[in-house]
């Protein structure tokens, strides 16, 4: 099974909001509520920020949130922080015991 | 403090093997499914292998499949990847990673780094 698609960059301003995709097929995506994000700065590792398409864990900021349309879901940061400039991975339940990662979003704040 | 921390990475010759391990703490490591997730250098993520908390149910990513054994001992909250047969393409740093909900990595260690090279 190939990866899921999210497009290699973003960008907004400070205060802006900016969204992500992750499009997958009707087999992953489109099959399951099971739609996780990640946040990674570089060299370290990835934090959960989002899982199960739209629950938030534990100290995430509720400026992160998440949504799901068919086989495509989507991150959205709203009040863009400096800090928010990082990668992104999103992740799927794909069936048969498999998980599936995205390639990746680096975010810029402009 | 909660935490898994991995060891076991460095330089292995193509064809050769390396034995990676994760040392966890501060939470009930024999009641969590744990995980091997790997980044290729400027890479995405890319999930490996689960095994269940009592190890009866292990499952592979089809890239690792055959060529990569997951394990686990309770008693010394460890978890293991033996990797075998390894490739320039197997190079990357390995994540031990804690289930969460849904189908959610909840608890990453910092990774150890893998380069197969001659």
């Amino acid at each position: 099974q190939s990866a899921l698609t999210q497009p290699p960059s973003a960008s907004g301003s400070p205060g802006q909001s900016v969204t992500i995709s992750c499009t997958g097929t009707n087999s992953d995506v489109g099959s399951y509520n099971y739609v996780s994000w990640y946040q990674q700065y570089p060299g370290k590792a990835p934090k959960l920020m989002i899982y199960e398409v739209t629950k938030r864990p534990s100290g995430v900021p509720d400026r992160f949130s998440g949504s799901k349309s068919g086989n495509t879901a989507s991150l959205t940061v709203s009040g863009l922080q400096a800090e928010d400039e990082a990668d992104y991975h999103c992740s799927s339940y794909a069936g048969n015991n498999n998980l599936l990662f995205g390639g990746g979003t680096k975010l810029t704040v402009l | 403090e909660v935490q898994l921390v991995e060891s076991g990475g460095g330089l292995v010759q193509p064809g050769g093997s390396l034995r990676l391990s994760c040392a966890a703490s501060g939470f009930t490591f024999s009641g969590c499914s744990m995980n091997w997730v790997r980044q290729a250098p400027g890479r995405g993520l890319e999930w490996l292998s689960v095994i269940s908390p009592d190890s009866n149910y292990i499952y592979y990513g089809d890239s690792v499949k055959g060529r990569f054994t997951i394990s686990r001992d309770n008693a010394k909250n460890s978890l293991y990847l033996q990797m075998n047969s390894l490739r320039a393409e197997d190079t990357a740093v390995y994540y031990c990673v804690r289930d969460g909900s849904g189908w959610s990595r909840d608890l990453w260690g910092q990774g150890t780094l893998v380069t197969v090279s001659p």
